[in-house]
């Protein structure tokens, strides 16, 4: 099972929406709607930001949104902070009843 | 609030056997989650090990599954891992995750275990 696509790093200044993709196949992100995304800082616990494509857990800010279209899901993240500069990675179930987790992208805040 | 703390040796030889624990406090490990162990080998990206349920069902990585036992003890309230025949490619951060229903909603900070040749 390849790990899932994703942009190795995107960049964008305070205030601005960015969205980056999240690239599988039939049997993993296209499959099901089981795709999730955790934010990463270096040396801390990974968080939890969206998970079912779409859907923010409590207490994660609204500027978080998830979208997919096909074999690939989406996370833009608007209104972009400072405190948004991280990894994230985006993870699917898959047909083989294992995860695969995504390459990983690197938010910068310009 | 779950919190999960990761805790084992630093430092494994090659060829020999790399155990890690994963205490669980503000819940129960028989609750209604699985709990994975997920690591991170430096400078590149999370990969998931596997995943294993209070009642002892489970479910590995193919890339790994010959090599990874993982068990839980409801006593203490954790759950373990045990990774055999360890090569210098399993050096990485090893995070312990819990969750339900296809995501992982608590996570542990993680433990650097290095494979000394």
């Amino acid at each position: 099972q390849s790990a899932l696509t994703q942009p190795a790093s995107v960049s964008g200044s305070p205030g601005q929406s960015i969205t980056f993709s999240c690239t599988g196949t039939s049997s993993d992100v296209g499959g099901y709607n089981y795709v999730s995304w955790y934010q990463h800082h270096p040396g801390k616990a990974p968080k939890l930001i969206i998970y079912d494509v779409s859907i923010r857990p409590s207490g994660v800010s609204y500027r978080f949104s998830g979208s997919k279209s096909g074999n690939t899901a989406s996370l833009t993240i608007s209104g972009l902070q400072a405190e948004d500069e991280a990894d994230y990675y985006c993870s699917s179930y898959t047909s083989s009843t294992i995860y695969v987790f995504g390459s990983g992208t690197k938010v910068t805040v310009l | 609030q779950v919190q999960l703390q990761e805790s084992g040796p630093g430092l494994v030889e090659a060829s020999g056997t790399l155990s890690l624990t994963c205490a669980v406090s503000g819940g129960s490990v028989s609750s209604n989650n699985w709990w994975s162990w997920v690591r991170q080998p430096p400078g590149k990206g999370l990969e998931w090990i596997g995943e294993i349920y209070h009642s002892g069902s489970s479910n590995y990585n193919p890339s790994m599954s010959s090599r990874v036992t993982m068990s839980v003890d409801t006593s203490k309230n954790q759950v373990s891992l045990k990774l055999t025949s360890v090569t210098a490619a399993d050096t990485a951060v090893y995070h312990c995750a819990s969750g339900s229903y296809f995501k992982w909603d608590y996570w542990g900070q993680g433990t650097l275990v290095t494979v000394s040749s």
